[in-house]
């Protein structure tokens, strides 16, 4: 499982409140990504870090925000969680050293109500 | 916007026979391509890259590359009950991500 957790593994939540889901890896890897997925879309890039502070957005990053403030932790806050956003969310590290595979976490089936 | 595309199936085949999974992406300008297993409720698990045109062979799996044609493909030879599952189709992307197809469910019958 490549060192990859994620918490909390399943909630469910209000419209308006704010959510923060946690991604932690083990190996001390640069690259790490935040993906939600849907029934129809596949997997879609929201965020993606590429080292300490260093985050950037992805293709559907409209009301996430992230933070990187260790390496082994990338967090992704729904700042005011809508009912568009419930969905699973899958955490992924790049090991580096030139390739693109990507190894993912667990998921977290998030549900707004 | 870059587009990879699968037949969403389900693609359904006997024990013991060939599945055939395909791809196409959009990008003529993709170098690294990329098969996930995804089982039901569960997060999706690498089984092949592939960057080099031509085959590249793994166990029962084989992954084929066409560049010219923008096709990638997976096949499993052998195909066994356990190789249920939804197949996703991957290609590198300019941010270091992966754009995702929506997947094939493949399903082997004893």
């Amino acid at each position: 499982d490549a060192g990859i957790t994620q918490s909390p593994r399943h909630k469910v939540t209000e419209t308006g409140t704010p959510v923060t889901l946690r991604c932690h890896q083990t190996e001390n890897h640069r690259y790490m990504y935040w993906y939600r997925q849907d029934p129809g879309h596949g997997l879609r890039l929201i965020h993606y870090s590429y080292g300490v502070k260093d985050t950037d957005k992805g293709e559907v990053s409209d009301g996430y925000s992230v933070s990187r403030s260790k390496t082994e932790d990338f967090l992704l806050t729904l700042e005011s969680a809508t009912s568009s956003q419930t969905s699973v969310y899958f955490c992924a590290i790049n090991p580096g050293q030139g390739s693109y595979e990507q190894y993912f976490g667990p998921g977290t089936r998030l549900t707004v109500t | 916007q870059k587009e990879v595309e699968q037949n969403s199936g389900p693609l359904s085949v006997p024990e013991g026979a060939i599945a055939s999974l395909n791809c196409t992406y959009s990008d003529r300008g993709s170098q690294s391509f990329f098969w996930y297993r995804q089982y039901s409720g569960k997060s999706p698990e690498l089984i092949m890259s592939i960057y080099s045109n031509g085959d590249k062979e793994d166990g029962r799996f084989t992954a084929q590359l066409n560049k010219a044609s923008q096709y990638v493909s997976l096949l499993i030879r052998d195909s066994q009950p356990s190789d249920s599952a939804t197949y996703l189709c991957a290609v590198g992307g300019s941010q270091g991500n992966l754009i995702f197809g929506k997947g094939t469910k493949l399903s082997v019958k004893p």
